[in-house]
């Protein structure tokens, strides 16, 4: 199975500034990736796919980028509802497998 | 509008089979392929297995051998169905879209709690 590493586990940020959330794949997994936001007690939303493609209704602050195995989503401008946990996906290879996510708070 | 909804037992004895429902509304299983992924509380997210739009069937091989997804068109259900459950099965399931036949997922439901205790 491809494993997913997420980076960080959690991060502190605060209103307005700019937050990097890392995933890297075990093996090259050619941008088949999608980046979901999941918030306390909600199903996650797919906010991003084919490692760059933003999903509809999405905000544009919302950005993903990368290829082979290392891939990332930037969110410019942080707001309060950002606030949430954000999850990779890889669909290159069954299982599809998702990180473990990273937990955004707000400083 | 696109809407899909679990449900299910909420408590499920050890050895047991787990049987869950996802009735979707707001679109056709027939040109529609649909997910099971569910999270242990506080932990990430698995895949499970999906049924395809044109019911065929693909599982995680970690669970390949316990799990079963079947689904009744007419009725607009997706079934799942687990054997074996012990308590690392505890864990919320979701049921999800997979977009335009492919591997990630658009729409969610609002997901079912299982607790496998005795």
């Amino acid at each position: 199975d491809i494993q997913m590493t997420q980076s960080p586990a959690s991060l502190s940020a605060s209103l307005g500034e700019t937050v990097t959330i890392e995933c890297r794949a075990s093996e090259d997994i050619y941008s088949n990736l999608a980046w979901y936001q999941q918030k306390p007690g909600n199903s996650p939303q797919l906010l991003i796919y084919d490692a760059n493609s933003l999903a509809d209704g999405v905000p544009s602050r919302f950005s993903g980028s990368g290829s082979g195995t290392q891939y990332s989503l930037k969110i410019n401008s942080l707001q309060s509802e950002d606030v949430a946990s954000y999850f990779c996906q890889q669909y290159n290879n069954y299982p599809y497998t998702f990180g473990a996510g990273t937990k955004l708070e707000l400083k | 509008q696109v809407q899909l909804k679990e449900s299910g037992p909420g408590l499920v004895q050890p050895s047991q089979t787990l049987s869950l429902t996802c009735t979707v509304s707001g679109l056709s299983l027939t040109s529609n392929s649909v997910s099971w992924i569910r999270q242990p509380p506080g932990k990430g997210l698995e895949w499970m297995g999906v049924i395809w739009s044109n019911g065929g069937t693909d599982y995680n091989s970690a669970i390949k051998s316990r799990l079963s997804i079947s689904r009744d068109t007419s009725k607009s259900q997706v079934f799942l169905k687990m054997n074996s459950l012990q308590t690392e099965d505890t864990a919320m399931y979701f049921c999800a879209r997979n977009v335009y036949n492919n591997y990630y997922f658009d729409y969610w439901g609002q997901g079912v709690m299982v607790t496998v205790s005795s």
